[in-house]
């Protein structure tokens, strides 16, 4: 059973780069779709973007000037970084395995990111 | 963007009644792309139905997803005490994929 488990800093000040890694074990990266997810209380679901392999990302056109959204084939790794963050950024971000036709059929357990001075 | 609207915001009922759960689109969900997936608290939430109405590998047959187009439905059958959680539809028919804002199911 693939697992993933996201990791990076819990705390990202405003103005600055949040950088999360989400690390896949139990199976391969590649053949499928990924993808970032956030929760937070104030703006509940936001799709993030996603990605095929290490083919071009799909970004959520609220987000699309900030972020992006990258695999390591070598390391089995999904990456996410979103610029310029401000506490609108707060939130629960998850990465996630979309089945073959783009609902989520995998989630990792979510890492709270805080961004506050 | 294609906005779902969940209702009923909370519904309030007992183990072994029947939930009904709603989720409309502000657009046609096409080739029904959505799913319908359950969060308990600081948990991850787990795919219960994709396509409307295929059920995830796992999910009892308690649980079934019906609709198309815009409207769309989640029933429980007969609620089971681990079935109290938030609900959420999802479609990813269109980009952006969008989500609902939940449903919350609670013991009355």
């Amino acid at each position: 059973q693939v697992q993933l488990q996201e990791s990076g800093p819990g705390l990202v000040k405003p103005s600055e780069t949040l950088s999360l890694i989400c690390s896949v074990s139990g199976g391969s990266i590649s053949g499928f779709y990924w993808s970032w997810i956030r929760q937070s209380p104030r703006k509940g679901w936001e799709w993030i973007g996603y990605i095929y392999g290490s083919g071009g990302a799909n970004y959520n056109p609220s987000l699309k000037n900030r972020v992006d959204i990258s695999v390591d084939m070598s390391k089995n790794q999904l990456s996410l970084k979103l610029r310029s963050v401000t506490a609108a950024d707060t939130a629960v971000y998850y990465c996630a395995r979309l089945g073959s036709s783009g609902w989520v059929d995998n989630w990792g357990q979510g890492t709270l990111v805080t961004v506050s001075s | 963007e294609i906005v779902l609207t969940q209702s009923p915001g909370t519904l309030s009922l007992s183990p072994g009644e029947r939930a009904t759960l709603f989720c409309r689109a502000s657009q046609t969900v096409s080739s029904s792309h959505l799913a319908w997936y359950q969060q308990k608290p600081g948990q991850p939430p787990r795919l219960l139905i994709y396509g409307a109405s295929s059920r995830a590998t796992g999910i009892p047959d308690r649980f079934s997803g019906s609709g198309s187009g815009t409207d769309f439905t989640l029933t429980i059958s007969r609620l089971e005490p681990e079935d109290f959680a938030v609900y959420y539809c999802h479609q990813y028919a269109n980009s952006p994929l969008t989500f609902g804002g939940g449903t919350k199911v609670e013991t009355k």
